[in-house]
């Protein structure tokens, strides 16, 4: 089936340095990728919706100069968190929708393994 | 605003029982409900539903959506402890054309004990 590969799936960086985390679809294109967040023993929080060759779309909340959202190609997202501090420690996940998957268009989200961002 | 509330938020039951989960939303613009299994990691597909009244089915588990009254549940039979798990349910609308938005809801954590 399809696969997303999220990369790295743990960082540990010290407070006011940049991370960057990958998203890839490795098998299908995806034109859009979800990032989400999840703090411990409670849901994913829809972050922002990243389309390919357009600007990303943010939740109400999420700041959009501190997490820089790319998505420069069909099998490739970027998720940077700019100048973190230790309250953007967290479980971020991205997801990608197989266009070819699922019933007709709708197609089926998979997950990547999810990155574990602790800042110091 | 998009809201998605699943219950019970946690269920402690024995190997062999049947458990429902619950889900209930209220989204502008419905696409799909979808239905995750999280153990450690990220979230495992289980179902996407779209039509109301057809049931779902993969093995023990199954799920069907009811689209008058915004509900959806899953079913799981004669459990084992391998279900343990946090089941999410996400709700996907149609934000704009050819852009889609999910909401998640707090997930119900099961507990199957042997």
């Amino acid at each position: 089936g399809a696969v997303v590969s999220q990369h790295p799936s743990r960082v540990i960086c010290k407070s006011g340095t940049s991370v960057k985390i990958e998203c890839r679809s490795l098998d299908f294109q995806a034109t859009t990728m979800f990032w989400y967040r999840q703090f411990p023993k409670q849901s994913l929080m829809l972050m922002a919706t990243s389309n390919e060759g357009s600007k990303a779309t943010y939740e109400q909340g999420v700041e959009k100069d501190k997490f820089l959202i790319n998505h420069a190609s069909l099998t490739l997202s970027t998720l940077t968190v700019t100048s973190a501090h230790p309250e953007d420690s967290s479980f971020y996940i991205c997801s990608a929708r197989d266009p070819g998957g699922g019933q007709g268009n709708t197609g089926e989200l998979f997950f990547g393994e999810g990155s574990r961002l602790t800042v110091l | 605003e998009d809201k998605v509330v699943q219950s019970p938020l946690s269920l402690v039951v024995h190997e062999g029982d049947t458990v429902t989960l619950n889900c209930s939303y209220e989204v502008t613009n419905f696409r799909s409900l979808l239905w995750y299994k999280q153990e450690k990691k990220a979230p495992t597909f289980l179902f996407m539903l779209t039509s109301s009244g057809i049931e779902k089915k993969s093995g023990r588990l199954s799920s069907i959506l009811d689209k008058k009254e915004l509900f959806s549940i899953l079913n799981i039979t004669a459990t084992q402890t391998g279900d343990s798990a946090v089941y999410l349910c996400a709700v996907e609308a149609t934000y704009r054309a050819g852009s889609y938005q999910l909401t998640f809801g707090k997930g119900t954590k099961l507990s199957v004990i042997p």
